[in-house]
């Protein structure tokens, strides 16, 4: 069974740092793409980034690029997203998530962890 | 890029059909088969409904179907029921190494 679990949330300060992690299991974790999405409080999703199956490949949504960065460990099967220079509008549900086998669809996703960007 | 266009809700009664409409550019939906529908219902994970335009993935129910035109993309679902009554976002590539999610649909099933 595939399967995400995201650590890392909390609540940080604005200008802070925090680094979110996804550990995943039940499939060829290096085989895939890996993506992070956010949702607000009350609002849609935002796909944030995506890496390529060797770590080599990293791209963002342009209101996190150069703030955040997206990396993953293909031995221990984790994605990760660090994230610096948090602003309150980082504040947010994180979910981590694999492809499908198509070329479109986040198809597991993790049950997401909260990240709260205040004073 | 801007967040693709979806109306704010949709409602229907059980057994209608309910349309979910999903607008964008050349540059993203005009351009690419690279496009998906999840459901989302409330403190839940978002779920794939339809991946690369059309196809479902295992254990999606046939009642969701879906199509693009041009700039525009449409996801049906048939037979409502009341478990249908979730938020719906649409997602595209966008032609530079990112992705675009819609403003997402409120289904209530009445």
């Amino acid at each position: 069974e595939v399967e995400l679990v995201e650590s890392g949330g909390g609540l940080v300060q604005p200008g802070g740092s925090l680094r979110l992690s996804c550990i995943t299991s039940g499939f060829a974790f290096s085989s895939y793409r890996m993506n992070w999405v956010r949702q607000a409080p009350g609002k849609g999703l935002e796909w944030v980034a995506n890496i390529n199956q060797r770590g080599d490949e990293k791209n963002y949504v342009g209101s996190v690029r150069g703030r955040f960065a997206i990396s993953r460990d293909n031995a221990n099967d984790s994605l990760f997203l660090q994230m610096n220079n948090l602003r309150g509008a980082d504040t947010a549900i994180y979910y981590c998530g694999r492809p499908s086998r198509g070329f479109s669809g986040i198809e597991h996703w993790g049950q997401g962890v909260l990240v709260t960007v205040s004073s | 890029q801007s967040a693709l266009t979806q109306p704010a809700s949709v409602s229907g009664s059980p057994g209608q059909t309910v349309t979910i409409s999903c607008t964008g550019n050349t540059s993203d939906i005009g351009d690419y088969d690279a496009f998906s529908w999840y459901q989302q219902h409330p403190g839940k994970a978002p779920r794939l409904i339809i991946y690369d335009v059309i196809n479902r993935p295992s254990g999606v129910s046939v009642r969701f179907t879906a199509s693009k035109s041009g700039n525009t993309a449409s996801l049906t679902i048939s037979g409502l029921q009341a478990e249908d009554e979730a938020d719906y976002y649409c997602n595209s590539y966008t032609g530079d190494r990112t992705w675009v999610f819609g403003g997402g649909t409120k289904l209530t099933v009445l």
